[in-house]
């Protein structure tokens, strides 16, 4: 099992930048959640999809934030404009849609906003 | 209040040593309960799920309070590879998947 994988890595942008941060998740999981962890606010919920459907978006800090899950094997989180406030590392993880499953996370990504 | 709160630490601890520490959580409808251990720069990763009885898993034991509503998690004969920040997670407001979680008891075990 590949498990969750998220690209990139890391990123490094300007101000005023689009970022796009990219999701898989694992296969059969129809659950999906984007997580943003500071030091300082800790982990959290941006949004979640079920079956691909945005079930939960509150947390989405504000209209430059979009995410989309056009099918059940990809995801995707777009800031635009960036700003350096933005800068965090970004999770995505995937779980069953039962109660008590765990999430599953991917390595996060890195964003670096300068 | 917040729906999840851990005391951040950190707990020093020498090695051999117990340590344990709880988390409290505010939705009282609470039903999915979990310990996350997150390594420095790496990503949460499923340390056990808590359930209503308790359970272990080798060092490891979880414990549920449903009456003051915390769960507490104890590491006996604590390692050096145990060092790490121990995240509190609690299905919060809005059902079962949304996950609530804390930011963390950071663990440094000293040899």
């Amino acid at each position: 099992d590949a498990g969750v994988i998220q690209s990139p890595r890391h990123e490094v942008t300007e101000m005023g930048q689009e970022v796009t941060l990219r999701c898989k998740p694992i296969s059969g999981h129809n659950s999906l959640f984007w997580y943003r962890q500071t030091m300082m606010r800790g982990l959290e919920l941006l949004i979640y999809f079920n079956n691909n459907v945005p079930i939960d978006d509150s947390g989405m800090p504000e209209d430059r934030f979009s995410a989309k899950m056009p099918n059940a094997s990809f995801s995707t989180l777009k800031i635009q404009p960036s700003e350096p406030r933005d800068s965090a590392v970004y999770f995505c993880a995937s779980s069953l849609d039962r109660n008590n499953s765990p999430l599953h996370f991917g390595n996060g990504t890195r964003l670096t906003v300068t | 209040r917040k729906e999840v709160e851990q005391d951040p630490g950190p707990f020093n601890v020498p090695e051999g040593a117990t340590v344990a520490f709880n988390c409290t959580y505010s939705n009282s409808a609470s039903q999915s309960f979990f310990w996350y251990r997150q390594d420095c720069r790496k990503e949460p990763k499923l340390l056990m799920s808590v359930y209503s009885s308790g359970n272990e898993d080798g060092r490891f034991t979880a414990q549920l309070n449903r009456a003051s509503q915390y769960i507490s998690l104890l590491i006996r004969d604590s390692k050096l590879s145990d060092s790490a920040t121990y995240l509190c997670v609690v299905n919060g407001q809005g059902g079962n998947n949304r996950l609530a979680f804390g930011k963390g008891n950071q663990v440094v075990v000293i040899p």
